[in-house]
């Protein structure tokens, strides 16, 4: 039972270049979100989709893109790498509904921008 | 949602209860009390929530007062292994989109 699986765990990229953060699901939740994590800090909402074709911006969406193609992959796409996006970055996802929702989380990919 | 207020850090000898407070003095009536924890930069794992009532499942235990304004975390026989951040969250179930907002948690250091 893999459960969220993110891809890679770590990269260092330049700034100015682009990359995408993989997530994948296998349990089909209905509900994907990113977020990032700080040092010292909690996390912080990115994106998050209800559904394939469905996103909307959650608390710090600038600088990324989502898109929500199928119901078990939610990838987050860095467009041009700033060093502020330096982070820890966990996918998350759950079945929708009323009260009665856990979240699953990935391991997270940790993102150093030089 | 409902805005959260947890002590920074509290520590527990092994083998005792560890009593993790939150207060929620804001929550609505919809609003559910959820509890997880990051153990060393893992990914966050659920550990319990509720509504009204106490709760109790295989890891913990939830004591929501009456009033609904605060809770508490029971891990009643904390180990070495449960040294993590604990964050308490009140969490809007509206039927669609269900998002967590972090604080900052308190950081549970289990000693021996």
């Amino acid at each position: 039972n893999a459960g969220v699986t993110q891809t890679p765990k770590f990269q260092v990229l330049k700034t100015g270049q682009s990359m995408t953060l993989q997530c994948a699901q296998d349990m089909n939740h209905e509900y994907m979100s990113w977020y990032r994590q700080d040092p010292g800090m909690g996390l912080r909402l990115i994106h998050y989709s209800v559904g394939a074709g469905i996103t909307d911006q959650g608390e710090v969406p600038n600088g990324y893109n989502v898109s929500r193609s199928t119901t078990e992959d939610f990838p987050l796409r860095l467009l041009s790498a700033a060093p502020s996006q330096t982070s820890v970055y966990f996918c998350a996802s759950s079945y929708l509904g009323q009260g009665n929702t856990e979240a699953f989380f990935g391991q997270g990919t940790r993102l150093t921008v030089v | 949602d409902a805005k959260t207020t947890q002590p920074p850090s509290m520590d527990c000898a092994e083998g005792r209860a560890a009593n993790l407070p939150c207060n929620h003095s804001t929550i609505s009536g919809n609003e559910y009390v959820y509890w997880y924890r990051q153990i060393h930069s893992q990914g966050p794992q659920y550990i319990i929530h509720g509504l009204k009532n106490n709760e109790t499942n295989e890891m913990a235990s939830l004591i929501i007062t009456e009033d609904r304004k605060s809770s508490t975390l029971i891990l009643p026989h904390a180990t070495l292994r449960d040294t993590a951040v604990y964050y308490c969250i009140v969490r809007a179930g509206t039927g669609t989109a269900s998002k967590l907002t972090f604080g900052t948690g308190t950081r549970l250091q289990v000693t021996l």
